[in-house]
């Protein structure tokens, strides 16, 4: 079956760092979800992208979907710690949607 | 609108006990689904509804049962809990059929000694 790859497992940044999560798949994907779980809590959603080389920005946040839509990434900009939580890719696999194993930031003040 | 409701939120089992997830949603949404997660493992589909009156596997389906008693409702029922089942089960539902975004639920620990 379809599976989505997500690096890195880990991320500790210092806050004000960059940081940038990956995701990544075999098969050509017909789009892509980002989610974000707070510690504790459950899976918000972030934002969806469709089109091939989509990029879409959501304050400092910028999302992107790969030219031959096989992999995406999510960059942070300047992270605070309210970014701390774990971030998942998810993709759609025929009518249900399958998540990559998820990236969790945490954020040093 | 309450969205997504679970119940329970905790649940403590002995091996081989059994019991029901309870799910239900007030957002008309046609999808509902049942992913557990475990640390490292991201979240695994256990199985799905793609509308009421079907249900279909999803990537991790074994020990599990799944009832869509109507549009608003879909349980998950472990028969004979085992160790393996124990982590933190999340329902989610979504207005469209294929790759819509997902509401989810607040999540339903179990613990199976």
């Amino acid at each position: 079956g379809q599976q989505v790859m997500q690096i890195p497992q880990y991320q500790h940044v210092q806050e004000g760092e960059d940081f940038t999560t990956y995701c990544n798949s075999s098969t050509t994907l017909s789009n892509i979800q980002w989610y974000k779980q707070r510690p504790g809590g459950h899976p918000v959603f972030l934002i969806q992208l469709v089109k091939s080389g989509e990029v879409k920005k959501q304050k400092r946040l910028t999302f992107q979907f790969g030219e031959a839509k096989k992999n995406s990434s999510l960059h942070i900009t300047a992270t605070q710690t309210t970014d701390v939580g774990t971030y998942f890719c998810a993709a759609t696999n025929t009518d249900k949607l399958i998540f990559g194993t998820g990236t969790r930031l945490q954020v040093f003040p | 609108n309450a969205g997504v409701t679970q119940t329970p939120k905790f649940q403590v089992l002995k091996t081989g006990q059994s019991m029901t997830l309870q799910c239900a949603q007030d957002m008309n949404h046609n999808s509902m689904y049942w992913y557990r997660q475990d640390p490292g493992m991201g979240l695994r589909l256990i199985y799905y509804s793609a509308s009421e009156g079907t249900t279909d596997k999803g990537e991790v389906p074994n020990g599990y049962n799944v009832s869509r008693l109507n549009k608003r409702e879909f349980s998950l029922r472990l028969e004979s809990a085992a160790p393996s089942q124990t982590s933190v089960y999340f329902c989610a539902s979504s207005g469209r059929d294929r790759g819509g975004e997902l509401f989810f639920g607040e999540g339903s620990r179990l613990t199976v000694l």
